[in-house]
């Protein structure tokens, strides 16, 4: 069975650097998926902002691309986001999730974390 | 970036009805289009991918059709397991877009 799990801190300072690791388990993150971050508030609704495959490839959305680092460690077999200059429109759930490959087209996230709620205040 | 528009936001219906549910992509996306059921607390579940394709282990009273704009996610005889709200996400490009989802409500 496929797990994904969120960690880090729960709450961010207005612009410092939020950080946050996925932990996969049950397959290894070198085989054929990519690996994406998503995030999620009432007011946006559910956000993509970008994955990574395990070579570090990795692609943002445009509009984050500026502060967003997603990386990965292959030896721990987890991936990670970093957000910087952070203000309160990034307080929002978090997730990570498995994006499916098939004939080397993305078609789903077909595996997600439970989540995690990240707050950006002093 | 493609916008996905999903209507309506939000539907009230019975157990045992069938609904139906649109999402419209701002330019066309082929078939590369999941839809996902989400319950309050919980991440996202994957229901259909490339516009029809059922999920292993969902009911078949789930099912998608539609390519290009407009796409639809149909539920042939709500359960009440199936008050939820759904979302469609586009993989035509980056960055992969979500439609704002549709609040099913039990009426």
């Amino acid at each position: 069975q496929v797990l994904l799990q969120e960690s880090g801190p729960g709450l961010v300072k207005p612009s410092g650097t939020l950080s946050l690791t996925c932990a996969v388990s049950g397959v290894s993150i070198t085989n054929t998926n990519w690996w994406s971050w998503v995030r999620q508030t009432p007011e946006e609704g559910l956000e993509w902002i970008g994955d990574i495959y395990h070579n570090g490839l990795t692609n943002y959305k445009p509009s984050l691309e500026s502060r967003v680092i997603i990386s990965v460690d292959t030896s721990k077999n987890q991936f990670s986001l970093q957000l910087t200059s952070v203000t309160a429109a990034d307080t929002a759930v978090y997730y990570c999730a498995r994006t499916s490959i098939q004939n080397y087209y993305p078609y789903a996230l077909d595996v997600w974390g439970q989540g995690t709620t990240v707050i950006v205040s002093s | 970036d493609i916008q996905m528009t999903q209507s309506p936001s939000s539907l009230s219906a019975s157990v045992g009805d069938r609904v139906t549910i649109t999402c419209r992509a701002s330019q066309s996306i082929s078939s590369w289009l999941a839809w996902y059921q989400q319950k309050p607390g919980k991440a996202p579940k994957v229901l259909i991918y490339k516009a029809s394709n059922l999920q292993g282990g969902v009911p078949s009273r789930f099912s998608g059709r539609g390519s290009g704009t407009e796409f639809i996610l149909t539920i042939s005889s709500l359960q009440p397991d199936d008050f939820a709200t759904y979302f469609c996400q586009q993989f035509s490009g980056y960055p992969y877009t979500f439609g704002q989802g549709t609040k099913l409500e039990i009426k």
